[in-house]
C-alpha cells in the first residue's frame, strides 16, 4: 500500500486478556518501529526491527509485550495478560534505513483499551 | 542517553501572526532533529528534519525550524499562522537508533 497500515484501528479488551496488533510497512522500508503513546503523554519506543538485525527491544516494557517481524514485511506487537495501563494509542513507523537521518513514516495507530 | 524538552505544553497564537514552538536536546555526537505534526485522530506527518548544513531548515505547510547549536535548540517557526495548523507538534532527536520524541505541543490557532 501507500503507506504504514495498522489493525485493528481500535481494540477494547478486558484485562488479563491477550491482545495482538498487526503493522503493515511501506513496502521496501527496511526499518520498522513501534511507540506507544498515552493519552496527553509523548511517543515511548518500543522495540525497532532493522533488516535481518536481530531487533532492539530495549523500550519494551515488561515480558508481557513482544514483537515480531518476518523479514522485511508485516509486524505484530503482543501484550500478554493485558493490564489496564497498557490503554494507550501504538503506533507503528517505518523506513528505508538509511542511517539515522532518514524520516519515519507513521500508520494512524491502533487505540487500545482495557477495561 | 538522548532527550528532548518541549517547555510549553500549550501554545495559542492568533491567525496571521507568527508563531514559535520551542524545542531544546541533548544528545552525545551530532543530532538529527525533526519535528512532526499529529492531527486530530491522525498519525504523525513528518514536517521537516535538520541533518547538517544550513542551520535554518525549510519544510512543508510553510514550516521552518532554527538549528542552534549553542543553546541546543531547534525551535519550529512559520511567518503567518493559519488555523488549519492547530495540532499536536512532536520534537525529536536521533543520536542512536530510535527516535527519541518530546511529550508535545498543542498550537491552537485562533481565527
Amino acid at each position: 500500500g501507500a503507506g504504514v497500515s495498522q489493525s485493528p484501528s481500535n481494540k477494547v479488551t478486558e484485562k488479563g486478556k491477550d491482545v495482538e496488533l498487526r503493522c503493515d510497512p511501506i513496502s521496501g522500508h527496511t526499518a520498522l518501529y513501534w511507540y506507544r503513546q498515552r493519552l496527553g503523554q509523548g511517543l515511548e519506543f518500543l522495540i525497532y526491527f532493522q533488516g535481518n538485525s536481530a531487533p532492539d527491544k530495549s523500550g519494551l516494557p515488561s515480558d508481557r509485550f513482544s514483537a515480531e517481524r518476518t523479514g522485511e514485511s508485516v509486524s505484530t506487537l503482543t501484550i500478554q495478560r493485558t493490564q489496564q495501563e497498557d490503554s494507550a494509542v501504538y503506533l507503528c513507523a517505518s523506513s528505508l534505513g538509511l542511517g539515522a537521518t532518514g524520516e519515519l513514516f507513521f500508520g494512524e495507530g491502533s487505540r487500545l483499551t482495557v477495561l | 542517553a538522548q532527550s528532548v524538552a518541549q517547555p510549553e505544553d500549550q501554545v495559542n497564537v492568533a491567525e496571521g501572526n507568527p508563531l514559535t514552538v520551542k524545542c531544546t536536546y541533548s544528545v552525545s555526537g551530532n543530532p538529527y532533529l525533526f519535528w512532526y505534526v499529529q492531527y486530530p485522530n491522525r498519525g504523525l506527518q513528518f514536517l521537516l528534519k535538520y541533518i547538517t548544513g544550513d542551520n535554518l531548515v525549510k519544510g512543508s505547510y510553510g514550516f521552518e525550524a532554527e538549528f542552534n547549536k549553542s543553546q541546543t535548540s531547534f525551535h519550529l517557526k512559520k511567518p503567518s499562522a493559519l488555523v488549519s495548523d492547530s495540532a499536536l507538534y512532536f520534537c525529536a532527536v536521533r543520536g542512536g537508533t530510535p527516535l527519541v520524541f518530546g511529550k508535545g505541543t498543542r498550537l491552537s490557532v485562533i481565527a
